[in-house]
């Protein structure tokens, strides 16, 4: 089967610009998570839905940060504006019950 | 406190060394994850455990529930296992919450 891909692979760009990442998860997969990693860390959860619905969204910085899983498929990620600190990698994964996780090569995004 | 605790933080072995990476965690699960990650950044599912050991090639996940606590071995590790390891716990709702990581290098 294929894998979880996301796009783009890498992104620079300049602080309070927007920036806006792809994932498309793995067929029948109904929960898609987007995380951050930054550099040394573990990731952290922003996002979780189930099919287009947010179960979690917690840590979601929503003053810039927005997701969207319009027809419970593909989602996108989106910054506006960026910080120095939004600097990371964001991995987007999906799950189906009973089956595990599988994850995407993440986006690495520099703010400079 | 973290709530997923792993040790060491980095790891430096050569070939053909036996390796354990240590893992606890704090609340109950529904699964414990053992993932690998290159430095390219994506992230491979190696083990999913809820009870006892599992096996796969060189690598082996074991878990004791009632200790909260699991651990990854590598046996006749090589440089290709260079790679971060990273432990997460799963709870109700399939949410995973992730430990820091563990650098291993594995010398020639």
């Amino acid at each position: 089967e294929a894998g979880v891909a996301q796009s783009p692979r890498y992104k620079i760009i300049e602080k309070r610009q927007s920036v806006a990442f792809w994932c498309n998860p793995i067929s029948g997969h109904a929960t898609l998570y987007w995380y951050q990693q930054i550099l040394g860390q573990g990731p952290k959860l922003l996002i979780q839905f189930q099919n287009n619905g947010v179960v979690d969204d917690s840590q979601l910085p929503k003053d810039r940060f927005s997701a969207e899983r319009l027809k419970g498929v593909d989602s996108t990620l989106k910054i506006q504006p960026a910080k120095l600190e939004d600097s990371a990698v964001y991995l987007c994964a999906s799950s189906r019950e009973g089956y595990g996780y599988t994850f995407g090569s993440g986006t690495r995004l520099t703010i400079v | 406190k973290n709530e997923v605790e792993q040790s060491p933080q980095n790891l430096t072995a050569q070939e053909g060394e036996f390796i354990t990476i240590n893992c606890s965690y704090s609340v109950g699960i529904s699964a414990l994850h053992w993932l690998q990650q290159h430095p390219g950044g994506g992230i491979v599912s190696l083990f999913m455990l809820s009870s006892g050991k599992k096996k796969h090639g060189r690598l082996i996940a074991t878990i004791n529930i009632q200790e909260k606590h699991s651990s990854l071995h590598i046996t006749a590790s090589h440089p290709r296992d260079s790679a971060v390891y990273i432990c997460a716990r799963e709870t109700s709702g399939s949410r995973l919450t992730f430990g820091e990581g563990t650098q291993l290098t594995v010398n020639p």
